[in-house]
């Protein structure tokens, strides 16, 4: 298994709280990606990098935001949690673009 | 926009009999394609890839997938599944070469064996 790790792995929090989940990966990689899983809507991109301080919105973007520092972690956060972002997420790598991904083990996200 | 197809949501089978995923896209340049699985409780892992060559692809845990251009499909199959299959299976695409692009996810096909 490819070395990403994602914090934390469970958490539960209230409407209208900031969340911040973290992706850290040791690989290397350039490419970072994080997704959505939903019931009946498969995967779906928020937001993605393509470098340290790169970053471009994904299909479903409206109420996330993300940040590179370091080439290792990328961060996403939910300035404002609502109960429409309850979801399981995961973060994905990947070598180069249009390469496959690997993904982290995801984050399940309740917000109440 | 692009977007990927699977046409089974749920498909269920018996131990030792055939698979047979459906997946087609809607991109009329080059592709890569993948499959991947998850099981339950897990992450998604690859199961195969294909980039150029040879249509007939084979991965890991006897899967073997298609690509057949001129329908823009690239279906999974298996001979012989076995309970250990359960899982959810989806198909993606990534657009060749295209810098920055994602891959493009199918919403699922979840594959119950029984045993």
């Amino acid at each position: 298994d490819a070395g990403i790790t994602q914090s934390p792995r469970h958490k539960v929090t209230e409407t209208g709280t900031p969340v911040t989940l973290r992706c850290h990966q040791t690989e290397n990689h350039r490419y970072m990606y994080w997704y959505r899983q939903d019931p009946g809507h498969g995967l779906r991109l928020i937001h993605y990098s393509y470098g340290v301080k790169d970053t471009d919105k994904g299909e479903v973007s409206d109420g996330y935001s993300v940040s590179r520092s370091k080439t290792e972690d990328f961060l996403l956060t939910l300035e404002s949690a609502t109960s429409s972002q309850t979801s399981v997420y995961f973060c994905a790598i990947s070598e180069s673009s249009g390469n496959e991904q690997y993904f982290g083990p995801g984050t399940r996200l309740t917000v109440t | 926009a692009q977007s990927v197809s699977q046409h089974n949501h749920h498909v269920i089978l018996s131990e030792a009999a055939s698979l047979e995923l459906g997946c087609n896209y809607s991109y009329g340049g080059t592709v890569n394609l993948f499959w991947y699985v998850q099981y339950p409780g897990q992450h998604l892992q690859l199961l195969l890839k294909y980039f150029s060559g040879d249509p007939l692809v084979k991965g890991i845990k006897g899967f073997e997938a298609e690509f057949i251009k001129s329908k823009f499909s690239f279906n999974l199959r298996k001979p012989s599944v076995q309970w250990s299959d359960t899982a959810e299976y989806f198909c993606a695409v990534n657009l060749y070469n295209q810098a920055g692009t994602a891959l493009i996810f199918g919403k699922g096909t979840t594959l119950s064996v029984s045993s």
